[in-house]
């Protein structure tokens, strides 16, 4: 049975750089789609980002150039980096793993790790 | 972006009833439509992919339909542990989007 760990900071101060790490067990990273989803405080769900196994990557839009997705393979985990964090990426950030052949479906996830934005 | 608008907001039903919750696409999306359900404190669980298919696990009472722009996820008797969030997600277009939930209570 596949699992995912999400693992964080915290608290994070404005300006500063949001670093989260996802450590996957019960499989391999490779072969799969992966994604992270974010949550705010009592609102809906964004796809922030996806990488492929080949190292394909895309990020929203709406977080610009300051969103990076990484995979680690001999560490089974993968990871998001966002940059210049504001009040606005204050969220329960999820970890999630879709399927081999779809992007775009959150098949399994992450308990997901709160990230709260604030000096 | 495709903005999916979901419908009630909430739903209020008994036990043993049937539910039925909606999701209009701003655009076509075909069949590239999901559905979540998500309980407070927990992440979301796939139900639904490809508008009509279950996910691994999931019950034969949770069924959807629908193409284009409309779609339907139906619950056909409620259990007590059905009564949750729930959200469509489409996969057509970067970036993917969620709608905004329909809440299923407790009448």
């Amino acid at each position: 049975q596949v699992q995912l760990q999400e693992s964080g900071p915290g608290l994070v101060k404005p300006s500063e750089t949001l670093s989260l790490t996802c450590t996957v067990s019960g499989g391999s990273i490779s072969s799969f789609y992966w994604s992270w989803i974010r949550q705010p405080p009592g609102k809906g769900l964004e796809w922030v980002a996806y990488s492929s196994n080949s190292g394909s990557t895309n990020y929203n839009p709406s977080l610009k150039s300051r969103v990076t997705i990484s995979l680690d393979t001999s560490k089974n985990q993968l990871s998001l980096k966002v940059t210049f964090v504001t009040a606005a990426d204050t969220a329960v950030y999820y970890c999630a793993r879709g399927t081999a052949a779809v992007a775009g479906l959150a098949v399994y996830w992450g308990q997901g790790t709160p990230v709260t934005v604030s000096s | 972006e495709i903005v999916l608008t979901q419908s009630p907001a909430t739903l209020s039903l008994s036990p043993g009833e049937r539910a039925t919750l909606s999701c209009r696409a701003s655009q076509s999306i075909g069949g590239d439509l999901a559905w979540y359900q998500q309980k407070p404190g927990q992440a979301p669980r796939l139900l639904i992919f490809d508008a009509s298919n279950r996910a691994t696990g999931i019950p034969a009472r949770f069924s959807g339909s629908g193409s284009g722009t409309d779609f339907t996820l139906t619950i056909s008797t409620l259990e007590p542990e059905d009564f949750a969030l729930y959200y469509c997600q489409q996969r057509r277009l970067w970036p993917w989007t969620f709608g905004l939930g329909t809440k299923v209570d407790i009448k």
